[in-house]
């Protein structure tokens, strides 16, 4: 089945950039959609089809996707960007499903 | 506003049978599919499966095939997710989250619920 692989914590200065990643075998070829999760929330959807923004979230989140790496980028980290964040992908394969990454905890120093 | 309103949280014995909830609002819940993910304590998140409630159509993980039931009633606007033999290894929390549907293809999660916290234990 598809994996996903993302670091397991990624460490920023606010102000800075943030860069989150998610590996896949030709990951480029499949739209990417990342969540955003507070500690004792729910997630919260923040960039869907590699780069759309939903209504709501700052223009400070941005997404990529090419080759086998798809990227999350956060602009001007600030402490309340502090959150674990999901890479997630509809995965067609024989048996069509929702894959997840392991998750990336964001850490603002 | 969409709102998804899941269930209260449970404490249930092993081998008991559960059913949660969730009951969508302020949008289409026909024209969306509902799908189902468990977060362990401490732990990531995992897809669970998913049903589209216009027709009842649902796909499940592998690793929950069997394991639960994923079902609808579109006249109430509510989703379930049931088990009929909880183990203590299904403590965790249940999220449920709407996913909009692009030529039968739920692409990805656009509104979340607020989760409901299932422990097991004797």
């Amino acid at each position: 089945s598809y994996v996903l692989t993302q670091p397991p914590s990624v460490s920023v200065p606010p102000g800075k950039t943030a860069s989150i990643t998610c590996g896949g075998n030709n990951i480029g070829s499949k739209s990417v959609h990342w969540y955003q999760q507070k500690p004792g929330q729910a997630p919260v959807l923040v960039i869907y089809y590699d780069t759309d923004r939903p209504s709501g979230i700052p223009e400070r989140f941005s997404g990529s996707n090419s080759g086998n790496t798809a990227t999350l980028t956060i602009s001007r980290v600030e402490a309340g960007d502090e959150a674990d964040y999901y890479c997630q992908v509809w995965d067609s394969s024989s048996d069509p499903h929702v894959v997840f990454g392991g998750g990336t905890k964001l850490t603002v120093l | 506003e969409v709102q998804l309103v899941q269930s209260g949280a449970e404490v249930k014995k092993p081998g008991e049978s559960l059913k949660i909830s969730c009951k969508g609002s302020g949008y289409s819940f026909t024209g969306y599919w509902i799908g189902w993910v468990r977060q362990l304590p401490g732990k990531g998140l995992e897809w669970m499966g998913i049903i589209y409630a216009g027709d009842s159509e649902t796909r499940y993980s592998p690793s929950f095939q069997g394991q639960v039931t994923i079902s609808a009633d579109k006249s109430i606007s509510t989703a379930y997710l049931q088990w009929s033999n909880l183990k203590a290894s299904d403590t965790a929390m249940y999220y449920c989250a709407s996913a909009p549907d692009v030529s039968g293809i739920p692409y990805y999660f656009d509104y979340w619920g607020p989760g409901t916290l299932v422990t097991v234990s004797s």
